[in-house]
């Protein structure tokens, strides 16, 4: 079982809204852990997108959202465009303090 | 602006070590840490481990246990990381990012290692 798991690959039309899951194992990342976001394009990269659950760095577009609740985090991309078409990843770290990434998702814009 | 500009490619041959080199500027060195993670072609990312810019203190994964040293120098504000017995499956973009609120906010162009006989 993976400690952060992911879905694949989500997709959706410009300009609707898609949500990626990030579920975490509790029993190795902890009962209480904010969790971070990456988009990453091919062959650079990743950027930060969103920090400490649900803030995002300056220049972030708003469209771009994250949510935590329990041992899931969500990121949501509202108002889908082309541009957006990317892998995302979600982070976070072990009761360690080792920093873990999610599988990725890859996001289709159709 | 904050910068890490990382080091060139590298093709080395199985049992091999790399050390690819991170030079940071645009930020007090000492006051952050850098971590290195690494992808596999087509995979995702990989957390490798991390070292204090104030005191050189590291954090590594338990897989590269004994195969991986991280290390800085302040006075020229670049952190390394040495990869060594390498293997095939070592071939990656190997990132070094610097941590903001607990996150990696600013990332490294990567370098590519290619481990091939």
């Amino acid at each position: 079982q993976s400690v952060l798991t992911q879905p694949p690959s989500v997709s959706g039309a410009p300009g609707q809204t898609v949500i990626i899951s990030c579920t975490a194992n509790s029993s190795i990342i902890g009962a209480t852990f904010d969790m971070h976001w990456y988009q990453q394009f091919p062959g650079t990269a990743p950027k930060l997108l969103i920090y400490g659950n649900t803030n995002r760095p300056s220049g972030v577009p708003g469209r771009f959202s994250g949510s935590k609740s329990g041992t899931s985090a969500s990121l949501a991309i509202t108002g889908l465009q082309a541009e957006d078409e990317a892998d995302y990843y979600c982070q976070s770290y072990d009761r360690s303090l080792r920093a873990l990434f999610g599988s990725g998702t890859k996001v289709t814009v159709l | 602006q904050v910068q890490l500009v990382q080091s060139g490619p590298e093709v080395k041959k199985p049992g091999a070590s790399v050390r690819v080199s991170c030079t940071t500027s645009g930020y007090t060195f000492t006051n952050f840490g850098i971590s290195w993670v690494r992808q596999a072609p087509g995979q995702g990312l990989e957390w490798m481990g991390w070292i204090s810019g104030y005191n050189g203190n590291t954090k590594y994964t338990e897989k590269f246990q004994g195969r991986l040293t991280l290390t800085t120098d302040a006075s020229t504000t670049t952190a390394f990381m040495e990869l060594r017995s390498l293997r095939s499956d070592d071939t990656a973009i190997y990132f070094c990012a610097r941590s903001t609120a607990a996150a990696l906010g600013y990332w490294g162009q990567g370098t590519l290692v290619t481990v091939s006989s």
